[in-house]
């Protein structure tokens, strides 16, 4: 149990478009999920909370118009990055928290691989 | 603020024991959780400690100290494949509950 996914899992585009990365929680529900940025050899870092049916929280220095969430249901939050640039080329990690299940533990979908021309 | 450190890299041999140290300062601090990252791939979950004291869970245990601000991660009788990044992630309940990732510590297993 406790899968989550993501789609696309690797994406190319051309400079000034726009990319929208979804992020589904399988077998479970989650009222919460959220977005983590990773660039080669560092760790993640979070760039917002997504709760289902209200706004997203983002983390500091996250421009909330470049990455707009929507969290439409229980099951499905999408990211959008708007106007890509080469500087948004990087591993985009979605993670579902599975309330009541295991302590809050949260579970990671596969991640979207961005690539900016 | 917040911060949480880790050992950039570590190597260890085949059949050995290692412990990957973790320090941190959070505010709202619930718990601190443990996960395991190959490249390239997103992490899965490894362990989570919110009371003090060691979590053993098969060949991989969990320690935390809360006073301290300190955990360890130590892995047992390693194998090839436990080659990777291990995160150290710290829960803040700020209002809402949120995951602060470590720099992570790339552990390379040598045979």
């Amino acid at each position: 149990g406790a899968v989550v996914s993501q789609h696309p899992s690797w994406v190319i585009c051309k400079s000034g478009t726009s990319v929208k990365i979804e992020c589904r929680s399988l077998d479970f529900q989650a009222t919460t999920m959220f977005w983590y940025r990773q660039f080669p050899k560092q760790s993640l870092m979070l760039m917002a909370t997504s709760n289902e049916g209200s706004k997203a929280t983002y983390e500091q220095g996250v421009e909330k118009d470049k990455f707009l969430i929507n969290h439409a249901s229980l099951t499905l939050s999408t990211l959008t990055v708007t106007s890509a640039h080469p500087e948004d080329s990087s591993f985009y990690i979605c993670s579902a928290r599975a309330e009541g299940h295991d302590t809050d533990t949260q579970y990671f979908g596969p991640g979207t691989r961005l690539t900016v021309l | 603020g917040q911060n949480i450190d880790q050992p950039t890299e570590m190597t260890a041999t085949e059949g050995a024991i290692v412990q990957i140290n973790c320090t941190y300062q959070t505010s709202g601090f619930n718990g601190l959780f443990w996960y395991q990252q190959h490249a390239g791939e997103a992490p899965t979950f490894l362990s989570y400690n919110v009371l003090d004291g060691l979590e053993e869970k098969g060949r991989f245990s969990s320690f935390l100290s809360r006073s301290k601000g300190y955990s360890y991660l130590l892995l047992k009788e390693l194998q090839m494949k436990d080659s990777a990044s291990y995160l150290c992630a710290a829960m803040m309940n700020t209002g809402f509950q949120k995951l602060v990732f470590g720099t992570g510590t790339r552990l390379l297993v040598s045979p």
